[in-house]
């Protein structure tokens, strides 16, 4: 069983940019989730996603960070513009409903200068 | 709310020493409890879990114990390896809930 997909795994931008990340999670997977996870801590949920519609979105700073999951497959999680606060790994992980593993991808780590 | 507080790292040991990280909780009601493990390099991997009090969770030689009386869940193994070297999330999900709250994690170094 293919695992939970991300790219790219690094990035580096300048303040003001725009990036956005990609997320496939495994195959019947119907919850999807990312969080920021900022060097020291542990993650933080950003989004949450129950096939295409967002059960969680309460951490999400709405006005620079979209996320969207069209089909209740892959998501894309935008960041517009960037701040030199959102320097982090972006987590994104799956799960199956009504379990409890969630399966994390390994990673975007975002660096903005 | 619900939160997770765990030790303070990184905390490094030799091979073969005995290794355990506190963890407590705050929830209401009857949570799950979880640990992660995260390698370098990699995403975050269930290590083991319990669902209710007095549960004992195992895996890959380290255990964990549900204590509701203590809210704690603190991971232990008996003789650490090099391999064993990462960072370990304490996490824990209410019931019905899908959202998972993560402690700051304990980094591990493992000298050989």
């Amino acid at each position: 069983e293919a695992g939970v997909a991300q790219s790219p795994r690094y990035k580096i931008i300048e303040k003001r940019q725009s990036v956005a990340f990609w997320c496939n999670p495994i195959s019947g997977h119907a919850t999807l989730y990312w969080y920021q996870q900022i060097l020291g801590q542990g993650p933080k949920l950003l989004i949450q996603f129950q096939n295409n519609g967002v059960v969680d979105d309460s951490q999400l700073p709405k006005d620079r960070f979209s996320a969207e999951r069209l089909k209740g497959v892959d998501s894309t999680l935008k960041i517009q513009p960037a701040k030199l606060e959102d320097s982090a790994v972006y987590l994104c992980a799956s799960m199956r409903t009504d379990h409890y593993e969630q399966y994390f991808g390994p990673g975007t780590r975002l660096t903005v200068t | 709310g619900n939160s997770v507080t765990q030790m303070e790292g990184p905390v490094t040991l030799s091979e073969e020493a005995f290794l355990t990280i506190n963890c407590t909780y705050t929830a209401t009601g009857y949570p799950s409890l979880f640990w992660y493990v995260q390698y370098p390099g990699e995403g975050l991997q269930l290590l083991l879990k319990a669902t209710k009090a007095d549960d004992k969770g195992s895996n890959k030689g380290f255990e964990a114990t549900y204590r509701k009386e203590t809210t704690s869940f603190h991971l232990e193994k008996g003789s650490v390896q090099v391999s064993d070297s990462a960072v370990y999330f304490c996490a824990l999900k209410n019931t019905g809930g899908f959202k998972t709250i993560f402690g700051a994690g304990t980094r591990l170094f493992v000298k050989a």
